[in-house]
């Protein structure tokens, strides 16, 4: 089993329509990130968070300590939103969920 | 401002061949990290680099990868003899060493993509 596990492993969506991927993990954090990789491209960094909720446009990123859970929320999602999200933890290194397989169709 | 850069995007070798693959950080970006996501699973730290010093490598898989930062600016990651199941992306990333390095947001390459026949 994964420290970091994400669900679901691939999402399809309407434009329009609002996403939410999760993120739990099984080992203690100093922060949580959440990343976007597109088709034959490399990595970028969304969020960092420790705690609480970050907003940056349409995306929105949750996190709950006492559960160990995190949410990315997508909202009002558009097919250029379409890549895998993966979510990481930070300890003494990055620890990588599987990622999210992301399509939103026109 | 460059972003991190790697070199090169694609490779295909042979068993048993050598490959060097080359990241280039964010200019005065102090940590380095290697990372590698083979098909199907998740992305996995190899090594961190703090200026020319290897912090951590306890990801590396085994004695056939060696990773170099010589003068605290660009890291070459080296894989010799390849194997079949070192195929798969190499990513490279960079913070800059302001906070501790959990508490900082890393910028990635492209990546490199081996494949080993």
């Amino acid at each position: 089993k994964n420290e970091v596990e994400q669900s679901p492993q691939n999402l399809t969506a309407q434009e329009g329509e609002f996403i939410t991927i999760n993120c739990s993990y099984s080992v203690g954090i100093s922060a949580l990130h959440w990343l976007q990789q597109h088709p034959g491209g490399g990595i970028v960094s969304l969020f960092m968070l420790s705690s609480g909720k970050k907003k940056h446009g349409r995306l929105i990123a949750t996190i709950n300590i006492q559960e160990k859970h995190s949410s990315l929320h997508i909202t009002a999602s558009h097919p250029r939103d379409s890549a895998v999200y993966i979510c990481a933890v930070s300890g003494s290194r990055l620890t990588f969920g599987e990622g999210t397989q992301l399509t939103v169709n026109p | 401002e460059a972003g991190v850069t790697q070199f090169p995007s694609h490779s295909v070798i042979e068993k048993g061949q050598t490959v060097t693959l080359r990241c280039d950080p964010i200019s005065g970006h102090d940590n380095l990290y290697w990372y590698r996501r083979v098909m199907g699973k998740e992305i996995k730290f190899l090594l961190h680099f703090v200026k020319e010093s290897k912090q951590d490598e306890s990801g590396m898989p085994n004695n056939r990868f060696l990773a170099e930062r010589t003068g605290g600016t660009y890291s070459t990651l080296k894989v010799q003899p390849a194997e079949l199941e070192d195929s798969g992306v190499y990513f490279c990333a960079s913070s800059q060493g302001d906070y501790t390095p959990d508490q900082e947001t890393q910028y990635f390459g492209p990546g490199t993509r081996l494949l080993v026949l």
